[in-house]
């Protein structure tokens, strides 16, 4: 079935330092994928999304590229602020799937000024 | 637009209850699914609900059900509570025209109720 593998946290950060949280996907077809970030005490919120292969989604200064070729999905910013600190949750919904995300476990990520 | 409303935000049961979480999609959004979010289990998808009709399902045992209502609000019950369903409890509504059409369509999420099961 499908599933979603990110890197484990905690990942702890000084402010400006370049961020890169690794996520794979195992998917039969062209599913779509998603970040979600997760601050302290509230929901979900969409961060980027790809629907289809080498496109970039980008936002907020994250950006990742759909690689179909790596099954990845990696996201990326260049210079952290403390109010990144947040988890970060790779997900993916198949192409048949309709509404249902599949979730990484989630990184937390921690940036120290 | 108001976002996703969840009711209650929080919640205090003992095993062998039951309880039924409410969720009030936004208004023009017709389709909403429900997350179970735990510390070993991460986020699990429950189940999906558009035009008052379950249209997908995760993995989860038959103590947990929903149903939609004309107007697109969700519930979802649980009966007979176990510990282990303690958890974060997410619904999430999106935009959709038609099943099976734009899986691509942003979810947005509500700020959860949080199930404590002593």
């Amino acid at each position: 079935g499908n599933s979603v593998t990110q890197m484990e946290g905690p990942v702890t950060l000084s402010e400006e330092a370049f961020l890169t949280i690794n996520c794979t996907y195992t998917a039969t077809g062209y599913p779509s994928l998603f970040w979600y970030v997760q601050y302290p005490g509230e929901g979900l919120q969409l961060l980027l999304k790809a629907t289809k292969a080498d496109d970039k989604g980008s936002n907020k200064g994250f950006e990742a590229t759909y690689r179909k070729e790596t099954t990845s999905f990696h996201l990326e910013k260049g210079s952290v602020q403390v109010s990144d600190s947040a988890v970060y949750f790779c997900a993916l919904s198949g192409s048949n799937q309709g509404g249902k995300l599949i979730f990484g476990q989630g990184t937390e990520l921690s940036v120290k000024p | 637009k108001a976002g996703v409303t969840q009711t209650p935000r929080y919640l205090i049961k003992t095993r062998g209850q039951q309880v039924t979480l409410s969720c009030s999609p936004i208004s023009g959004h017709r389709s909403v699914s429900w997350y179970q979010q735990t510390p070993g289990q991460g986020l699990q998808f429950l189940f999906e609900y558009f035009s008052e009709t379950q249209r997908n399902k995760g993995n989860f045992p038959g103590r947990f059900s929903g149903r939609q209502f004309s107007n697109s609000r969700s519930e979802m019950n649980v009966s007979t509570l176990e510990l282990g369903d303690s958890a974060l409890y997410l619904c999430a509504s999106r935009e959709l025209r038609g099943i099976g059409t734009a899986p691509y369509n942003e979810q947005f999420f509500g700020p959860g109720t949080r199930l404590t099961v002593l």
